[in-house]
């Protein structure tokens, strides 16, 4: 059974850096995009970017500037860091598997606030 | 970006009642190579990550239950729930993932009366 379990800082000053991490246990961690995935309280879910196991990744275009996925795969792991945060970056963040979305991590609430 | 709109925004039903969801693509997200529409629904309940119902437009994920069904092409698609159940109050997404930048629909609320 695959499991994905995500860690990171859940409050954060204004223009500090976010960093989450997303470990998959379970399955193959070859053949699959892993994703970011974010849900700002009560508002709809929006893709922050990918990444698969060679390192390739793609970003969401407006956020692109300040977002950096990475790949360990000897951990099985991957990670998310979005810099500068503001308000507006306050919101659930989950990490995921594939396209379409069949796994996704238990979700971090990430509140930015001075 | 290809930009997903839904409707309607909420609906309420009562038990046993069909309940019908629309989602439209801004674009097709038919890929004529394989005839496939990269197109998913997803069911998310309070405090939960969203769970995967349909994928390809019509295909249901193991262990949905047969009351969920979508269907459509190219730019408009329909999730339909025949039969509402208590457990079936959750809001509703569609995805498509024909594009590199994954997009949403702003979800529907499903209320049982």
């Amino acid at each position: 059974q695959v499991q994905l379990r995500q860690w990171g800082a859940g409050l954060l000053k204004p223009s500090e850096t976010l960093s989450l991490t997303c470990a998959v246990y379970g399955g193959s961690f070859s053949g699959y995009y892993w994703s970011w995935i974010r849900q700002p309280p009560g508002k709809e879910l929006e893709w922050i970017g990918e990444i698969n196991q060679s390192g390739v990744t793609n970003y969401r275009p407006s956020l692109k500037s300040r977002v950096t996925i990475s790949v360990d795969t000897s951990k099985n792991q991957f990670s998310l860091r979005l810099s500068s945060v503001t308000a507006a970056d306050t919101a659930v963040y989950y990490c995921t598997r594939g396209r379409p979305i069949n796994y996704w991590g238990q979700g971090t609430l990430v509140t930015v606030s001075s | 970006d290809i930009v997903m709109t839904q409707s309607p925004d909420s609906l309420a039903a009562s038990l046993g009642e069909r309940a019908t969801i629309n989602c439209q693509s801004s674009q097709s997200v038919l890929y004529s190579s394989n005839n496939k529409n990269y197109l998913a629904w997803y069911q998310q309940k309070p405090g939960q990550p969203p769970k995967l119902l349909i994928y390809w437009a019509s295909t249901r994920e193991s262990g949905v239950p047969d009351r969920f069904s979508g269907s459509g092409s190219g730019t408009d698609f329909t999730l339909t729930i025949s039969s509402l159940q208590a457990e079936d109050a959750a809001v509703y997404y569609c995805q498509q993932y024909y594009s590199t930048s994954l997009t949403f629909g702003g979800g529907t609320t499903v209320e049982i009366k």
